[in-house]
């Protein structure tokens, strides 16, 4: 199986500050990478596949970067309702696996 | 739009089968080429894919819980289900159903796999 990990585990941030989350791949995926966030109590929401493609309807504000093994989250301008966990998820090669996930608290 | 929505017992017996069921709502589980597929997540913990079954019945499953696995669909009633035998304390969990999409990506200009709707999710556990 791909493993996945994710740093940092978690971090705190104000209103506006940009913050970066990162994604490593056991093996090469290509461009193979999805990032989800969650929120207490909810499934998991899409937001940007592809590594860098954002999905619909997602605020301007995330964007995914990266290829082979290395990835990044970006949220440009951290907003209120920004806080939750995100997951990055391969789907490169079956199994299907997720990062361990970053929690995003606000300050 | 398309909403999921699983159902099942939250509580099941150490060594019997855990028996869930994701109805599709708001359009047919046979339209487009779907997958759908079962995560769960134990709780404060990460997310893993259990495995997933197209409309026409092909199967794809996590090694790891391959032997105890079975998903199923039933097109007629819109709805496709989870069978996990010989279930412990490890597999108490929140179990998602979710539709695996294939998206194009032009900066990639290849497809991928996406899971874009998920259902609530619904908690099982494990005990005597």
């Amino acid at each position: 199986d791909i493993q996945m990990t994710q740093s940092p585990s978690s971090l705190s941030a104000s209103v506006g500050d940009g913050i970066n989350i990162t994604c490593r791949a056991s093996q090469t995926i290509s461009s193979y990478l999805n990032w989800y966030q969650q929120k207490p109590g909810k499934a998991p929401k899409l937001l940007i596949y592809a590594a860098s493609s954002l999905q619909s309807g997602v605020p301007s504000r995330f964007s995914g970067s990266g290829s082979g093994t290395d990835f990044t989250l970006t949220i440009s301008s951290l907003q209120a309702e920004d806080f939750g966990t995100y997951f990055c998820q391969q789907t490169y090669s079956s199994p299907w696996t997720f990062g361990q996930g970053t929690k995003v608290e606000i300050k | 739009q398309v909403r999921l929505q699983e159902s099942g017992p939250g509580l099941v017996k150490p060594s019997q089968t855990l028996s869930l069921t994701c109805i599709v709502s708001g359009g047919s589980i046979s339209s487009g080429s779907y997958y759908w597929s079962w995560i769960r997540q134990p709780a404060g913990k990460g997310l893993e894919w259990i495995g997933r079954i197209s409309s026409s019945g092909t199967t794809n499953y996590n090694p790891s819980l391959k032997s105890r696995v079975t998903i199923s669909v039933d097109t007629s009633k819109n709805q496709f289900s989870l069978n996990l035998s010989s279930v412990t304390a490890a597999d108490t969990a929140i179990y998602y159903c979710a539709r695996d999409s294939v998206v194009f990506s032009y900066s990639s200009n290849s497809n991928h796999y996406v899971m874009d709707v998920w259902g609530q999710g619904t908690t099982v556990t494990v005990s005597s």
